[in-house]
């Protein structure tokens, strides 16, 4: 089974600084997406990022862009340039594509780490 | 567009009792899931369904049932509602490339 660990509780970052999220996961697949999740106080979850395991480019959404070490199992979130609104819970997530239809399209379990609040001062 | 949305917000259920927790998407996905979310425990996943009149159980599936009669509709149901079962509860909604897509969520508290 595949478990995902983000060891970092709560962090806290200035207003317009760059942050770092931590993400491990342990997997023995080689095909693979990652996930980050945003959760502010509305609860409501929000898709920040995708990688998917077999490219070797790091994705990247305008402020926000990961490091993915495939070796080492790691996929950190940096947040660049800070804002008040950044203020949410973070999840890092595993999916291991498991499901396929006709059409090629593939699904999967996500397994989510424990998550990491953030906060963002002025 | 509505995409995922879940029904009620929030309920206060009495040990014992049951309900079901509505959930439906109006994107055409196949893969549809259900998660619980409890304190320092991230979300874990209930039961999924990979298309109409299929599902299967996820990591925590004791004491939920779910069905999938068509493409746009999975609720939860709760057999018989215990107070470990006070959590927050998401529906997610899949489309290509794994990438899900969450309704806001219903908050259940059982006293």
């Amino acid at each position: 089974a595949q478990t995902v660990t983000q060891s970092q509780p709560e962090m806290s970052v200035q207003e317009a600084e760059t942050v770092t999220l931590s993400c491990t996961y342990d997997t023995s697949e080689s095909n693979y997406y990652l996930f980050w999740y945003k959760q502010p106080p509305s609860r409501q979850m929000i898709l920040v990022i995708r990688q998917e395991a077999y490219k070797q480019q790091n994705a990247t959404e305008n402020r926000f862009s990961v490091n993915f070490q495939k070796a080492a199992k790691s996929f950190s979130l940096k947040i660049s340039d800070s804002q008040l609104g950044d203020t949410a819970m973070y999840f890092c997530a595993f999916m291991k594509p498991s499901f396929s239809n006709a059409g090629g399209t593939s699904y999967g379990k996500l397994t989510f780490g424990q998550g990491t609040i953030l906060t963002v001062h002025p | 567009n509505a995409g995922v949305t879940q029904t009620p917000k929030f309920q206060v259920l009495k040990t014992g009792q049951s309900m079901t927790l509505q959930c439906a998407q109006d994107m055409n996905h196949e893969y549809m899931s259900w998660y619980r979310q409890d304190p320092g425990m991230g979300l874990r996943l209930i039961h999924y369904s990979v298309g109409a009149g299929i599902t299967d159980q996820g990591e925590v599936p004791n004491g939920y049932n779910v069905s999938r009669s068509t493409t746009e509709d999975f609720p939860l149901r709760l057999l018989s509602a215990a107070p470990s079962q006070t959590s927050v509860y998401f529906c997610a909604s899949s489309y290509t490339g794994g990438t899900q897509y969450f309704g806001p969520g219903t908050r259940l508290l059982v006293l």
